[in-house]
């Protein structure tokens, strides 16, 4: 059964880049017929979908977020990646990574880290 | 985007009795060529990732009880929990993958 697991710091400075790994174990990233997103929650809020890149490294990313993501993958590593430049308070957030079935559903989840912006 | 809207957004139901989630996207996500609908529901309780429940509006994932059911088609679903449990306490959400993965604003249940 795959695991993820998110990783990085949990708090990030207003203006600065947010920068998390996905760990996954119990298969690797490179199976065929997945791809890997990042979802992010507010406090009591809905989920959003940030994006999703494929075993390739090919990336597609939410237009509300295009301008300003950067999604990458290290298959030999079996983990991904996810930057998020000129963060604001609105950012704050519990960032999730997910793998979806051929980009339909997400089947699995990590548990999810709490990112805060504040100065 | 397409938005999903799920009504209510709370409701609370005794132990055994049945709750039903709506769930209305703004536009359809039935392929025709396939008759497939791109919807999914998903259970997060406290503190936990969301769970898949359904996908394909109706199929059930691996090892969800069967008290879980979903239908619908096009633009508007429903989510059904027949024989509500303690543990069934949770929010719960809608998702469409026919375009741009968007979700529901979440319905809570409580008991």
């Amino acid at each position: 059964q795959v695991r993820l697991q998110e990783s990085g710091p949990g708090l990030v400075k207003p203006s600065q880049t947010l920068s998390l790994t996905c760990s996954v174990s119990g298969d690797s990233i490179s199976s065929g017929g997945f791809f890997w997103n990042w979802i992010r929650q507010p406090a009591g809020g809905a989920l959003e979908w940030i994006g999703r890149i494929d075993r390739g490294g090919t990336a597609k990313y939410s237009p509300s977020f295009q301008s300003r993501v950067t999604m990458s993958i290290d298959t030999s590593r079996d983990q991904l990646s996810l930057q998020l430049r000129s963060v604001t308070a609105a950012d704050t957030a519990t960032y999730f990574c997910a793998r979806d079935v051929a980009a339909y559903f997400f089947d699995s989840w990590g548990q999810g880290l709490l990112v805060t912006v504040s100065s | 985007d397409i938005v999903m809207t799920q009504s209510p957004d709370s409701l609370t139901v005794s132990l055994g009795e049945r709750a039903t989630i709506n769930c209305k996207s703004s536009q359809s996500v039935l392929l025709s060529s396939n008759s497939k609908n791109f919807l999914a529901w998903y259970q997060q309780k406290p503190g936990q990732p969301p769970k898949l429940l359904i996908y394909w509006a109706s199929t059930r994932q691996s090892g969800v009880p069967d008290r879980f059911s979903g239908s619908g088609s096009g633009t508007d679903f429903t989510l059904t929990i027949s024989g509500l449990q303690a543990e069934d306490v949770a929010v719960y959400y809608c998702h469409q993958y026919y375009r741009a993965p968007t979700f529901g604003q979440g319905t809570k249940v409580e008991i």
